[in-house]
């Protein structure tokens, strides 16, 4: 079955780095989109980039840029991002979810990672 | 601030029917297409409809999406208690180059 398995909570001090992990199984890797999404407390979700599993081009939301960074390793199927500078208000819920790769994307996102808490905390 | 617009809140009774407005701008919902996401609190967001009135498979025919120029809503037919969520609508902003998502709307089924 499609899993979608996310590294565990963070706890981080303010203006450093964390990378994530997204360890994906039961489906080929190189036949969907990676997403990482964010989610702070009582907010909605927040895109923040994706990453094409056929030659592991990433692209990110403007917001975003110069500050994470997405990758994979198609050895294991995994997908990294890492956010550095970290901010208090980085803190929340980070996922990892699938879309079907298609050019341009029209499925949407179908299966979401548990997710990752981080915290950023001085 | 959200690009889109969603009320926070709608409100329903059991067997009724509600709709879930998100409204946007011609860079966003005109110009490409339209998801929704159910979130139910402590949980992963769910596709409940995608290129604006898909379903995939196992959404029931309760739920479905429809689209008119720069606004699009979500109808849940046939109301039920577990419908109690947060619904988000989703959609890709050319204006950003990303994906943009709106505030959410919390469903109460009265």
């Amino acid at each position: 079955q499609v899993q979608l398995a996310q590294s565990g909570p963070e706890v981080k001090r303010p203006g450093a780095s964390v990378k994530l992990s997204c360890r994906t199984s039961g489906y080929l890797f190189n036949t969907f989109y990676i997403h990482w999404l964010r989610q702070a407390p009582g907010q909605g979700p927040e895109w923040m980039g994706m990453i094409i599993p056929t030659g592991g081009h990433a692209s990110y939301a403007q917001k975003f840029q110069g500050r994470v960074t997405m990758t994979m390793d198609t050895a294991t199927n995994t997908v990294y991002m890492e956010v550095r500078d970290l901010r208090p208000k980085d803190a929340g819920v980070y996922y990892c979810a699938r879309e079907a790769l298609t050019t341009p994307p029209l499925y949407g996102m179908d299966f979401w990672g548990p997710g990752t808490t981080v915290t950023v905390s001085s | 601030q959200s690009v889109l617009t969603q009320p926070p809140s709608a409100s329903g009774t059991p067997g009724h029917r509600v709709t879930i407005s998100c409204s946007g701008s011609r860079s966003n919902i005109e110009t490409n297409y339209v998801y929704w996401y159910r979130q139910f609190p402590g949980t992963t967001p769910k596709l409940l409809i995608y290129r604006d009135d898909q379903r995939p498979s196992g959404v029931p025919d309760r739920f479905s999406g429809s689209k008119s120029g720069t606004a699009a809503s979500l109808a849940i037919s046939g109301l039920r208690t577990e419908d109690e969520a947060d619904y988000y609508c989703a959609v890709w902003d050319d204006s950003v180059t990303g994906v943009v998502f709106g505030g959410g709307t919390q469903l109460t089924v009265l």
